[in-house]
């Protein structure tokens, strides 16, 4: 089992540039997760998806902010245009419906100058 | 509007004393309270879990315990060693694997030789 795998890991980019991060849940996981963290606010829920359906996009901070699952086994988070101010490390975790809490991928940390 | 909160930023213990980290919640509807551990340039990884229908678990030098009538929770590592060292999270979820948890801020845990 490779866990949840995200890409990339680093990610630079100028502002105004869009910008996609990669997440490959574990198999047999049916709910995928995408967070946010910064100093300020911590881990924040972006979206999350059960059975590739997107169930809530409360979090997504803008409409900058998209996200799809066109299959069990991947998932994409794009932002465009970007803004310094995204700038954050981004997770993935995914889950089975049957077990609380999450395993989280190793993240993406997003630089946008 | 911080459901899920953890006050202390940092705690520094020495080795092989008790570290005790807290959490407070205000939704009475939490049903699942888990803690998280973080490493740098990692992904949060899962350490112990509590229902709401027990007020202790354990799990070898991890004891989580839940007063549900003062909405806290607290994390006990006995004995304390130089790889606790880490992030902690405190995580809320009102059901299993495909509702979302609310994380608090983290504490930062540094267990000195």
């Amino acid at each position: 089992d490779a866990g949840v795998i995200q890409s990339p890991r680093h990610e630079v980019t100028e502002m105004g540039q869009e910008v996609t991060l990669r997440c490959k849940p574990i198999s047999g996981h049916n709910s995928l997760f995408w967070y946010r963290q910064t100093m300020m606010r911590g881990l924040e829920l972006l979206i999350y998806f059960n059975n590739n359906v997107p169930i809530d996009d409360s979090g997504m901070p803008e409409d900058r902010f998209s996200a799809k699952m066109p299959n069990a086994s991947f998932s994409t988070l794009k932002i465009q245009p970007s803004e310094p101010r995204d700038s954050a490390v981004y997770f993935c975790a995914s889950t089975p419906h049957v077990q609380v809490g999450y395993t989280f991928g190793s993240g993406t940390r997003l630089t946008v100058v | 509007d911080q459901q899920v909160k953890q006050n202390s930023p940092s705690l520094s213990v020495q080795e092989g004393r008790i570290s005790i980290l807290n959490c407070d919640y205000t939704n009475s509807m939490f049903d699942y309270f888990l803690w998280y551990k973080k490493y740098p340039a990692e992904g949060p990884t899962f350490l112990i879990s509590i229902s709401s229908i027990k007020d202790k678990n354990e799990d070898g030098r991890f004891t989580v315990f839940l007063n549900k009538s003062a909405k806290h929770l607290s994390l006990h590592i006995v004995p304390s060693q130089p790889g606790d060292s880490a992030v902690y999270f405190c995580a809320a979820s009102t059901g299993r694997g495909n509702t979302p948890l609310v994380f608090g801020k983290g504490t930062r845990l540094s267990v000195i030789a």
